[in-house]
């Protein structure tokens, strides 16, 4: 199994540009969540899915969308890229309670 | 205030030194779970505990329910235990969202 994957690894945008951050999972994990990270700061959520065709949001939402079309795929959205979004991402997904990250996504946007 | 809080931050250590981190939290949890994330950026799961105590080759996590507190404990600590020490506790709820703290950064030195 690859586990959590996350594509891209790195990201430059300018503000006001959009991007779809990839996670997939190879598990058959039900349940799937985004995550940022930013220095100092514990990781909050930004939207997670029970299951296919089912999201909500977390604590951070705004500024991002979300889609859950197949079990294992949950790209996150970022449209009109703002300073505030330059942060690390990480996806993530459980089974039995047990949480497997992808590797992260640093995006800057400048 | 956080509703999970670490100490400490920061740590710096010998090699072979026994080493604690903390962890204390104020919300009802289902679970609490001790994560690593090493500078590269990837996050691992090192224990997921909801009473007692569990061991892992040198990694002892133990939790005191009543208390709301769980303590890591690294015994001979190596340098290659330096990393970022993540508490997180999961919410008695139906979607396994955690709520993080802030980490403790542990730099073991030979």
């Amino acid at each position: 199994n690859a586990g959590v994957t996350q594509t891209p690894k790195f990201r430059i945008l300018k503000i006001g540009q959009s991007m779809t951050l990839q996670c997939t999972q190879d598990m058959n994990h039900n349940y799937m969540y985004w995550y940022r990270q930013d220095p100092g700061m514990g990781l909050k959520l930004i939207y997670y899915s029970v299951g296919a065709g089912i999201t909500d949001k977390g604590e951070v939402p705004n500024g991002y969308n979300v889609s859950r079309s197949t079990t294992e795929d949950f790209p996150l959205r970022l449209e009109l890229a703002a300073p505030s979004q330059t942060s690390v991402y990480f996806c993530a997904s459980t089974q039995f309670y047990e949480q497997y990250f992808g590797p992260g996504t640093r995006l800057t946007v400048t | 205030k956080n509703e999970v809080e670490q100490s400490p931050q920061n740590l710096t250590a010998q090699e072979g030194e026994f080493i604690t981190i903390n962890c204390s939290y104020s919300v009802g949890i289902s679970a609490l779970h001790w994560l690593q994330q090493h500078p590269g950026g990837g996050i691992v799961s090192l224990f997921m505990l909801s009473s007692g105590k569990k061991k892992h080759g040198r990694l002892i996590a133990t939790i005191n329910i009543q208390e709301k507190h769980s303590s890591l404990h690294i015994t001979a600590s190596h340098p290659r235990d330096s990393a970022v020490y993540i508490c997180a506790v999961r919410q008695r709820d139906n979607t396994d969202k955690l709520i993080f703290g802030t980490g403790t950064r542990l730099q073991v030195f030979p």
